[in-house]
C-alpha cells in the first residue's frame, strides 16, 4: 500500500528556533500533499496544500510567513515552523494524494515542542 | 461553520456487538466520504470511502452508509473488537474543495472485553 513517512517523529526546540518538519511518500509520487494541525482532542485542521512545483496554498488564518512549505519533488514535502513559539507546539500530520485513488494516506505525525 | 459534524464525542460498547458511528454534513457538493482510524501520536488510518454515487460500501467488518437526501453517513462495525477501540474521523472531499478534506470533529471508541 502506500506509505508516507514524516521526519522527525518528535522534536523539542527552544522559543524563537525554526525547526522543519519532512513529510515522503515513500512507493508513489504525490503531486498534492496536505498539512495538517492537530490539538489535544480535537480534530484535524488542514493548514495548507501543496502541490509540487509550485506555491502553497494556505488555509485562512494560517501565517504563511510563519509556516513555510516546500514540495521540491514527487517524493517530498517540507514543513518549516519559523520563529517557533509555545503556542505552536502541536502534532503536526501530512498527507499526500494518491493519484490512482480517492484517498490521501497519511504520514504518522512529528510531535513538535516548543519550550 | 462546521461542514462535517460528528455529533457524539464518545461511544462505548461491548466487545462482539455492533458499534454505530455518525456523521452529518451540510456542503452538497462533496461527493466522496471517508472513515479514518486514529490511535494517540499517530497518523490517522484510512478504513473505507464511499462516492456518493453509492449508498453503501462493505469492507469486512466495516460499512459505511450513505444517506445523501439527510446528508448523513455512518459507519457499522461489527463485530467490534477492543483493537477497535480509537479515535474515528468522518471525512468529505469534492466540490470546490477538491481532493482537500474536510473533516469532523471525531468520535472517540471504547470496546469493553
Amino acid at each position: 500500500g502506500a506509505v508516507v513517512s514524516q521526519h522527525p517523529s518528535w522534536v523539542i526546540c527552544k522559543s524563537g528556533t525554526s525547526v522543519k518538519i519532512e513529510c515522503r511518500s515513500l512507493d508513489f509520487q504525490a503531486t498534492t500533499m496536505f498539512w495538517y494541525r492537530q490539538f489535544p482532542k480535537q480534530s484535524l485542521m488542514l493548514m495548507a496544500t501543496s502541490n509540487e512545483g509550485s506555491k502553497a496554498t494556505y488555509e485562512q488564518g494560517v501565517e504563511k510567513d510563519k509556516f513555510l512549505i516546500n514540495h521540491a519533488s514527487l517524493t517530498l514535502s517540507t514543513l518549516t515552523v519559523t520563529s517557533a513559539h509555545p503556542e505552536d507546539s502541536s502534532f503536526y500530520i501530512c498527507s499526500a494524494d494518491s493519484e490512482n485513488s480517492y484517498e490521501q494516506y497519511f504520514g504518522p505525525g512529528t510531535r513538535l515542542t516548543v519550550t | 461553520d462546521q461542514q462535517v459534524k460528528q455529533n457524539s464525542p464518545s461511544l462505548s460498547v461491548q466487545e462482539g456487538r455492533i458499534s454505530i458511528l455518525n456523521c452529518d454534513y451540510t456542503n452538497s457538493m462533496f461527493d466522496y466520504f471517508l472513515w479514518y482510524k486514529k490511535y494517540p501520536a499517530e497518523g490517522p488510518t484510512f478504513l473505507i470511502s464511499i462516492s456518493s454515487i453509492k449508498d453503501k460500501n462493505e469492507d469486512g467488518r466495516f460499512t459505511v452508509f450513505l444517506n445523501k437526501s439527510a446528508k448523513h453517513l455512518s459507519l457499522h462495525i461489527v463485530p467490534s473488537q477492543p483493537g477497535d477501540s480509537a479515535v474515528y474521523f468522518c471525512a468529505a472531499s469534492g466540490g470546490a474543495a477538491g481532493n482537500k478534506l474536510t473533516f469532523g470533529g471525531g468520535t472517540r471508541v471504547l470496546v469493553k472485553p
